[in-house]
Formats: structure tokens, sequence, C-alpha cells
């Protein structure tokens, strides 16, 4: 079993419109990151969460860090073509400090 | 382009076989994380080195090993290479290294092993 469990596994949707992916664990993160993984290339970060609450905006996507700090959700407005791609979220969990881990994955395709 | 470089793109090799992937962190980076990505098991955190120092560990083999140089390049050691080996392994670097919040992480191009 996945610390990080994220849903849905997979995602297939028509350009523009909505969704959200969502990343769910019983423990309780110390902070909270989303990266997005093109095939044949790392993981790029894209944003980190680090209060419990805390909402935060890049363009046309908006992040959520649960209050009790166990989970966080990505929602993505007008889904374009270039947003194809391996979502992941990571965290750290307070108890154990630096030992990071990655959820699941969520893959994304946007149709045209 | 991340910053960071990791050698090689891509290696094949047997059973039983050991291998080594190296790592060239950012410039000015001193954390330096290494991951494994399989279709089944998703992205696993292996081990972490902070300015040539072991700084936390993850799901690694005994039989896998890495290492951080004084010139803050790391390698990652893996021996008496099974077939559940093949993999996608990573390599991540960050400006700090402490306990507690994540830190900024660059990946690599990462390495594609496959064990035949």
């Amino acid at each position: 079993t996945q610390l990080l469990e994220q849903s849905p596994q997979f995602l297939s949707i028509q350009e523009g419109e909505n969704l959200t992916v969502y990343c769910n664990s019983s423990s309780v993160f110390s902070s909270l990151q989303w990266y997005r993984q093109e095939p044949g290339e790392g993981p790029v970060l894209l944003v980190t969460v680090v209060t419990g609450g805390e909402v935060k905006k890049l363009k046309r996507l908006t992040f959520q860090f649960g209050d009790a700090r166990k989970d966080s959700s990505l929602h993505i407005t007008a889904a374009q073509p270039g947003d194809t791609g391996l979502y992941l979220c990571a965290g750290a969990l307070i108890l154990t400090g630096n030992q990071f881990y990655f959820g699941t994955g969520t893959s994304l395709t946007v149709i045209p | 382009d991340s910053g960071v470089t990791q050698t090689p793109k891509h290696l094949i090799t047997a059973t039983g076989q050991r291998v080594t992937l190296r790592c060239s962190p950012r410039s000015g980076d001193l954390s330096v994380y290494w991951y494994q990505q399989s279709l089944d098991q998703g992205l696993q955190f292996l081990i972490q080195y902070y300015n040539g120092e072991e700084r936390a560990k993850g799901n690694i083999l005994e039989r896998f090993s890495a290492q951080q140089f004084p010139d803050l390049h790391s390698e990652l050691n893996l021996s008496s290479l099974e077939l559940g080996d093949s993999a996608l392994y990573f390599c991540a670097s960050s400006v700090g290294g402490g306990t507690g919040t994540l830190r900024e992480q660059y990946f690599g191009p990462g390495t594609r092993l496959t064990v035949t």
C-alpha cells in the first residue's frame, strides 16, 4: 500500500474541460509538492504547499493543501493539450523528516 | 534543462552484473537524491546525500549503494542485478537538505536500466 494515493489513476478529457486530481493519505505531512512528468523525462516541480488549508494558484492550476495536512488536490481549469502528462504528488512526513514519498500518479491526456 | 546531468542515458546488462550510475547536480546544489521508477512501484525514494554525508534513506536494497564525492557528484552502484531491477533511475538535486520541509528538487533526465 502506497503512503500517498492519487485518484484518478488515468484521466482522458477534451480540451477546455476542467479536472481535479486528488492526493490522499492517512499520515500527516510537513509539506506537499506537485510534479508533472512527461514521457522520457524527469519530474518537474509545479508547486510546494506548506500550510494546512493553503491554496496556491498558478495560471490555470489551483493547488490546495488539506486543513489536516493529510491530503491535497490539483484543479486544472480549461485544460489544454500541453497539460498532458503524469502528475505526481510528493510529501515528507512530519515524523520522518527527510524521507520523501511520491504518490501513485495520475496520467492525464488532454485531447485537442 | 534542469541542470542535473545523468550518465549513461541507457544501460543494458545481464542478471548478476554490477553497474554504476552517475549524477552531477546543479551548480550550487549540495543535496543529491536517487529515485527508482518502475511501472508497478511508481517513483520510489532510495537515498539522499547532503554535502558528502548520507542524510536520508528510503527503500534502498542492500545490493545498492551510493556515495557523494567532494566535487558533489554522486554515483549509485547496483550489484547482483535481477530482472526486477529494470527501471528508470532518477537523480535530483536541491540547494539545501534539512529535515522536515521538502526542498525544491530538480530532476535529471534519468538512466533507463534494462536487466536481461
